[in-house]
């Protein structure tokens, strides 16, 4: 079972955009992460937020995480057409740590 | 260092035929993971290792599907017989144990395509 559900499901912008996508899952976490996949690759991870914390930056990536609200963003500012990838929500639950991730959002920056 | 590295990259194979795929890990990750990823959709977790114990494999179909974790590096994971419905990308990743979480790294992964 999947418990992260992305949002939207695909996502279209002009380069030099922002690219917003949520994330919602229903158990309680240990932390939630974001991974980038490229066409025909493996998955690359972006960044980790863990579940006391509300907000991170990376670079171009912000990310928030509301406990309260099972839900999470992932913000991309001034996109690139190299952006264009899917982007998956990976929930990381307590205990062991069992890793579930998202349906993920197709997102496409147009040059 | 040197990612996760998987093979073969393809495979095709006829349904009722087995297949297996190599997983070497990054050096040092205690914890490895092998994924299924059909089509349009998010990586599913088959298995998860640590080190040469099974965390979890709930979501393995036993009936089928078998995995193992030698000496806690390499991994092999093994379809036998195949179903049409395997069709897919199997994605391993491995990652440092942590009690506050580490990220995964994923190999490229192995696309199967059953005939």
């Amino acid at each position: 079972s999947q418990q992260g559900e992305e949002d939207p499901q695909a996502l279209s912008i002009q380069e030099g955009e922002n690219a917003t996508m949520n994330c919602s899952y229903k158990t309680s976490i240990n932390n939630l992460q974001w991974y980038r996949q490229n066409s025909g690759r493996g998955l690359v991870h972006l960044i980790l937020i863990r579940s006391n914390e509300r907000e991170k930056h990376s670079g171009r990536l912000r990310v928030t995480l509301d406990t309260s609200k099972k839900s999470s963003s992932l913000l991309i500012t001034a996109s690139r057409a190299a952006d264009t990838a899917s982007y998956f929500c990976a929930t990381v639950g307590r205990g062991y740590q069992k890793v579930t991730f998202g349906i993920g959002t197709k997102l496409q920056v147009i040059p | 260092e040197a990612g996760v590295a998987q093979s073969p990259r393809y495979k095709i194979i006829e349904k009722r035929q087995s297949v297996a795929f190599w997983c070497n890990p990054i050096s040092g990750h205690a914890t490895l993971y092998w994924y299924q990823q059909i089509l349009g959709q998010g990586p599913k977790l088959l298995i998860q290792f640590q080190n040469n114990g099974v965390v979890d494999d709930s979501q393995l179909p036993k009936d089928r599907f078998s995995a193992e974790r030698l000496k806690g590096v390499d991994s092999t994971l093994k379809i036998q017989p195949a179903k049409l419905e395997d069709s897919a990308v199997y994605l391993c990743a491995s990652s440092l144990y942590g009690r506050e979480g580490q990220p995964q790294h994923f190999g490229d992964g192995t696309r199967l395509s059953i005939l």
